[in-house]
């Protein structure tokens, strides 16, 4: 089974600029994830998806980050225009279900993560 | 959800069991342990995870206290590519919970020759 990919692996740009990063999740997997981890400290959840609606984007910085999953699948974070404290590595992660009554929630599979540095 | 308290770092020789703590003084009845562990320059890895019983898998064991104040993380005989960060974390079930993962700064397990 092939798991979550992200592009690119690496990216670096100077503040005030856009960035892009893409994803695709495990075939089948409904819910999709984006987490920021800045350097020495666990991921934090910016946006997560159902299908192609949000289900929570109460930590993403609105005023520059934006994310789309237009057909339920693949999906693009963007940052407009990157700060220097916006360097960090951007996870993806999807899951099977979310929220089934009292059982326990799937569990995530994470991809690789993009490396973001804002000079 | 809960806060975890983990200790921040861990050292483990190699072919022995590795004990991970956590504590969750706070978890409420409905909410479940998590594990995860993220090895350097990977996204994190789900291990396990359990309500009140005593959990195992291929990976390692969960043991949760009769009080489900607090558990371990048991990895039975490491290796080196167990060297990792281990997050602990408390997570509601339900049909509200949106099921997003709240990461502390886990327990970065140093397994050694």
């Amino acid at each position: 089974e092939a798991g979550v990919a992200q592009s690119p692996r690496y990216k670096i740009i100077e503040k005030r600029q856009s960035v892009a990063f893409w994803c695709n999740p495990i075939s089948g997997h409904a819910t999709l994830y984006w987490y920021q981890q800045i350097l020495g400290q666990g991921p934090k959840l910016l946006i997560q998806f159902q299908n192609n609606g949000v289900v929570d984007d109460s930590q993403l910085p609105k005023d520059r980050f934006s994310a789309e999953r237009l057909k339920g699948v693949d999906s693009t974070l963007k940052i407009q225009p990157a700060k220097l404290e916006d360097s960090a590595v951007y996870l993806c992660a999807s899951s099977l279900m979310v929220g089934s009554g009292w059982g326990a929630l799937g569990e995530q599979y994470f991809g690789p993560g993009t490396r973001l540095t804002v000079t | 959800d809960a806060k975890t308290t983990q200790p921040t770092s861990m050292d483990c020789a190699e072919g022995r069991a590795a004990n991970l703590p956590c504590n969750h003084s706070t978890i409420s009845g409905n909410e479940y342990v998590y594990w995860y562990r993220q090895i350097h320059s990977q996204g994190p890895q789900y291990i396990i995870h359990g309500l009140k019983n005593n959990e195992t898998n291929e990976m390692a064991s969960l043991i949760i206290t009769e009080d489900r104040k607090s558990s371990t993380l048991i990895l039975p005989h490491a290796t080196l590519r167990d060297t990792a960060v281990y997050y602990c974390i408390v997570r509601v079930a339900g049909s509200s919970n949106t099921g997003k993962l709240i990461f502390g700064q886990g327990t970065t397990l140093q397994v050694k020759p």
